[in-house]
């Protein structure tokens, strides 16, 4: 079993819908989780960190974590096709230092 | 966060050579780390980079064929040794700001995309 799965996708959604991206990960002992963007051609963009059961929103994203399920999951309200990307879920576990492991990352196609 | 720079942007080499890459941050960090992305796939760890030290690297990864120098909390070097066509990749250089690890947030540099021939 990998450390953190992704579905690859793409993931399709129409313009104006939530996506829904979903990450499960092994590591009862991992404490911190990120979701990085990354377009084509280009490095990964950090644009959510969730450390505590629950959920944070920052504008259109959402992020949920449940350390009791092991997941971890990304909204994004009222999709833009600008919003098409692949999305990476990463985490920190306690005895890693500040190293992360990365999921495969899933793919978004938002649809105008 | 973190203003990261990379040199160079793409480069295109011959197999047996080896290529140094630069990453420069604007603001002095403890934690900084080099990435390699295979086309297609996430990212592995190459090796964390140690300012005074020796870099740790991951498994899989050796000092012979990925020599890092880390001279000072803003500045890295990777050196990708002897290449061969499946080190084409791309290179992320990544920094967690600050200095006291008062937070866990990483960020990337735009990348160093290899071809190698």
């Amino acid at each position: 079993q990998k450390e953190v799965e992704q579905n690859s996708g793409p993931l399709s959604v129409p313009e104006g819908a939530i996506a829904s991206l979903n990450c499960t990960y092994s590591d009862r002992g991992s404490q911190s989780f990120f979701w990085y963007r990354q377009y084509s051609g280009k490095s990964p963009e950090l644009i959510m960190f969730i450390y505590s059961n629950g959920d944070k929103e920052d504008g259109r994203f959402t992020a949920q974590l449940n350390k009791a399920s092991q997941y971890v999951s990304l909204l994004i309200r009222d999709s833009q096709p600008s919003d098409s990307a692949t999305y990476l879920c990463a985490l920190r576990t306690r005895n890693a230092g500040n190293m992360l492991t990365f999921g495969g990352g899933t793919r978004l196609m938002v649809k105008p | 966060s973190a203003v990261i720079s990379q040199k160079p942007s793409r480069d295109i080499c011959q197999r047996g050579t080896s290529l140094t890459i630069q990453c420069q941050v604007d603001s002095q960090v403890t934690m900084m780390f080099w990435y390699r992305q295979q086309p297609g796939q996430s990212l592995t760890l190459i090796a964390t980079a140690n300012q005074g030290s020796e870099a740790t690297y991951e498994s899989g990864f050796v000092i012979d064929k990925f020599p890092i120098s880390r001279p000072n909390l803003t500045f890295s070097t990777l050196t990708v040794s002897n290449m061969s066509p499946e080190d084409s990749s791309i290179y992320l250089c990544s920094v967690v700001p600050g200095l006291a690890g008062e937070t866990y947030e990483q960020y990337f540099g735009p990348g160093t995309r290899l071809t190698v021939t």
